[in-house]
């Protein structure tokens, strides 16, 4: 069976660092990429980029360039989002889900129950 | 950036109604168009990709039409299990943009 399971709620201080994560199970972890969905308080879904656990490549939507770092680590299953430097505007859930190819397009077919990060002073 | 624009933002039905959703992209993506449903405190769970195709357990009075530009997400019999929000996503360039969102409602 898949799963993607998320590390779990954090409440931090603006400034602060931050890594959360995501450990799948039931797949190759290095067959599918990994993608970050944001979701802000009552908004909507946001693409935030995707990762390729086989090389390490990344992918970052415009809007989350050079504020989130993916990574992984493939001994562990474990994909990772980090802040180095939180803002109170990152409150948001955040979900990881694997990225499957086909010859209709690629779509998340399996989600994580996501994360939820508080920033506050 | 493609923007994707749903209409309408929400909608209140009844059960057993026939419900349409539509999302229009601001360039053709040609038929990479995901339908996703979310309910509250949950993950968002694929309804539809490439546009028509049915992803595997999900209900068949779901279903997706459309390419280019225009599409269309139809229910062809509320339930009371789809009270929930409804999201499109392009698939056909980076970064993957969704719509909106759709909410509907029980009437």
């Amino acid at each position: 069976e898949v799963q993607l399971v998320q590390s779990g709620a954090e409440v931090k201080k603006p400034g602060e660092s931050l890594k959360i994560s995501c450990k799948v199970s039931g797949y190759s972890f290095t067959t599918y990429w990994i993608i970050w969905v944001r979701q802000m308080p009552g908004k909507g879904l946001e693409w935030m980029g995707r990762f390729d656990p086989s090389d390490s490549y990344t992918n970052y939507s415009p809007s989350f360039q050079g504020h989130v770092t993916m990574s992984a680590d493939k001994s562990i299953s474990t994909a990772f989002l980090q802040w180095s430097s939180l803002k109170a505007s990152d409150t948001a859930m955040y979900y990881c889900a694997r990225q499957y190819y086909t010859g209709s397009g690629s779509y998340p077919d399996y989600w994580g129950q996501g994360t939820l990060v508080t920033v506050s002073s | 950036d493609i923007q994707m624009t749903q209409s309408p933002s929400s909608l209140s039905a009844s059960v057993g109604d026939r419900v349409t959703i539509t999302c229009r992209a601001s360039q053709s993506i040609t038929s990479y168009l995901n339908w996703y449903q979310q309910k509250p405190g949950k993950a968002p769970k694929l309804l539809i990709y490439g546009a028509s195709s049915l992803q595997s357990g999900v209900p068949s009075r779901f279903s997706g039409s459309g390419s280019g530009t225009d599409f269309t997400l139809t229910i062809s019999s509320l339930q009371p299990e789809d009270f929930a929000t409804y999201y499109c996503q392009q698939s056909y360039s980076t970064p993957r943009t969704f719509g909106q969102g759709t909410k509907v409602e029980i009437k």
